[in-house]
């Protein structure tokens, strides 16, 4: 079945810095990406997402890339702010409703204003 | 986006006892949602996938018996936990994703139930 690795566990940067969270996953038939934030006590929310038709997708100061061969995806999250401190998620499946998503173990994001 | 909608979102509860937790989409029909599973400062974990009108499928060690899953309608499946145990303390997350047809992957996700067994 599908894994998926992610890295860093955590991570802390400055307000107005950038960060990346990488993840690789292991089943090649995936081909549905999201990225999600948790705040505490909370449900994920979705934040983006990019399926493999096409290799990279940015809504403001959110981008994700994304590499099928080398089976590698990326969140770069540009202009930091104290607010996008949280836990974020990737997640990989197959593009089909039904579809269980399988996560990373997580990163733990800090923003220092 | 899409709503999901969780209740409780939190419980306590005396060992021994069930607890049901309810996973509801507001406005969309889901013909399968996640139950998953997240222990402090730890990833999602599937749990099983609820199928309407049909039995749900587990996964690799989770016991079908203690967790119970029923998915009567379009918009809701519920989870309970039976004869509840300190163990099963955690957060309970459920998800859904819109009916076949009706869209793509993206899954919905509810606020949580935070589960404590004392």
């Amino acid at each position: 079945g599908e894994n998926v690795e992610q890295h860093p566990s955590t991570l802390s940067v400055q307000e107005g810095d950038s960060a990346v969270i990488k993840c690789t996953y292991s089943d090649s038939a995936s081909n549905y990406f999201p990225w999600y934030k948790q705040e505490l006590g909370k449900g994920p929310q979705l934040i983006i997402d990019i399926r493999s038709n096409v290799g990279e997708k940015k809504d403001q100061r959110i981008a994700v890339t994304l590499n099928k061969t080398a089976k590698h995806f990326s969140l770069h999250i540009t202009e930091t702010q104290p607010e996008d401190s949280a836990v974020y998620f990737c997640a990989a499946s197959m593009d089909q409703a039904g579809t269980a998503l399988i996560f990373g173990k997580g990163t733990t994001l800090s923003v220092s204003s | 986006g899409a709503v999901v909608s969780q209740h409780p979102s939190w419980v306590i509860c005396k060992s021994g006892t069930s607890v049901k937790i309810e996973c509801r989409s507001l406005d969309f029909q889901a013909t399968t949602m996640f139950w998953y599973r997240q222990f402090p400062k730890q990833s999602l974990m599937l749990m099983a996938t609820s199928n309407e009108g049909s039995k749900a499928t587990y996964e690799q060690g989770v016991e079908k018996d203690k967790f119970l899953i029923n998915h009567a309608s379009l918009t809701l499946s519920t989870l309970t936990v039976t004869s509840a145990h300190p163990e099963d303390s955690s957060f309970y997350i459920c998800s859904a994703s819109p009916h076949k047809g009706q869209g793509n992957t993206e899954a919905f996700f509810g606020q949580g139930t935070r589960l404590t067994v004392v």
